[in-house]
């Protein structure tokens, strides 16, 4: 196990509502990704949180949003609600220094289905 | 912009073949590459990870290579077992995010 935690782990919303899914980062780790994976494809990175900032973003609309808090835990928010938003969202956290990269390390994940 | 392919889609063998999984990228530019392994409705399973100046890893039964200037790496899974059924990823590291092939779907028959 990787010592990332999510909750919660299965989750059921109606169109056009709004969700928060949460993600608790490894012991040490400074850096917070967040993937959406639709069924039968491949996680899509949606954004990063380093040190409480927004530290690069993927091809997803503003109603994804996130927060960083100083204990490097971590919130993913999507607003209005689609059908197509369906899917495995994974949460991986890291340590990054301030050159280079890191090695991220992944949670269990939380299905969204949104009806 | 980074593609990530993964060959097959989908595999089926016999219990205690060996067998390959294929993954190509288009930009060498990364720092490693990730195989992980995903059972269905799970989150995913690190393999083995191989820096990008490294040419591979092994663990166990598998054993990955990367070859950067080709834009490839291969999976090898040796002496399948049934319990290794599931998707396989790899993933290529950029500097923020990580870009994923779609998986290969492998499924070892007993």
């Amino acid at each position: 196990e990787t010592g990332v935690t999510q909750s919660p782990t299965h989750l059921i919303k109606t169109r056009g509502q709004q969700v928060t899914l949460r993600c608790s980062s490894q012991s040490g780790h400074n850096t917070v990704s967040w993937y959406q994976q639709a069924l039968g494809q491949g996680p899509q990175f949606i954004f990063q949180y380093y040190r409480e900032e927004e530290n690069g973003r993927g091809n997803f609309p503003p109603r994804f949003s996130g927060l960083q808090f100083p204990n490097y835990s971590s919130e993913l928010n999507v607003n209005a609600l689609e059908l197509d938003d369906s899917a495995l969202y994974l949460c991986a956290s890291s340590f990054k220094r301030e050159r280079g990269t890191d090695t991220q390390y992944f949670g269990p994940g939380t299905r969204l289905t949104v009806l | 912009k980074q593609e990530v392919t993964q060959i097959p889609a989908a595999l089926s063998v016999p219990e205690g073949e060996n067998l390959v999984l294929n993954c190509s990228f288009t930009d060498s530019a990364i720092y490693n590459l990730q195989w992980f392994r995903q059972d269905p409705g799970k989150g995913l399973t690190s393999l083995l990870l191989i820096q990008s100046s490294q040419r591979e890893q092994t663990s166990g039964r598998l054993n990955a290579s990367l070859d950067k200037s080709s834009g490839r790496s291969t999976l090898y899974i040796a002496a399948s077992q049934p319990g290794d059924s599931a998707t396989y990823l790899c993933a290529v590291k950029a500097i923020r995010d990580m870009r994923f092939g779609a998986g290969t779907r492998l499924t070892v028959k007993p």
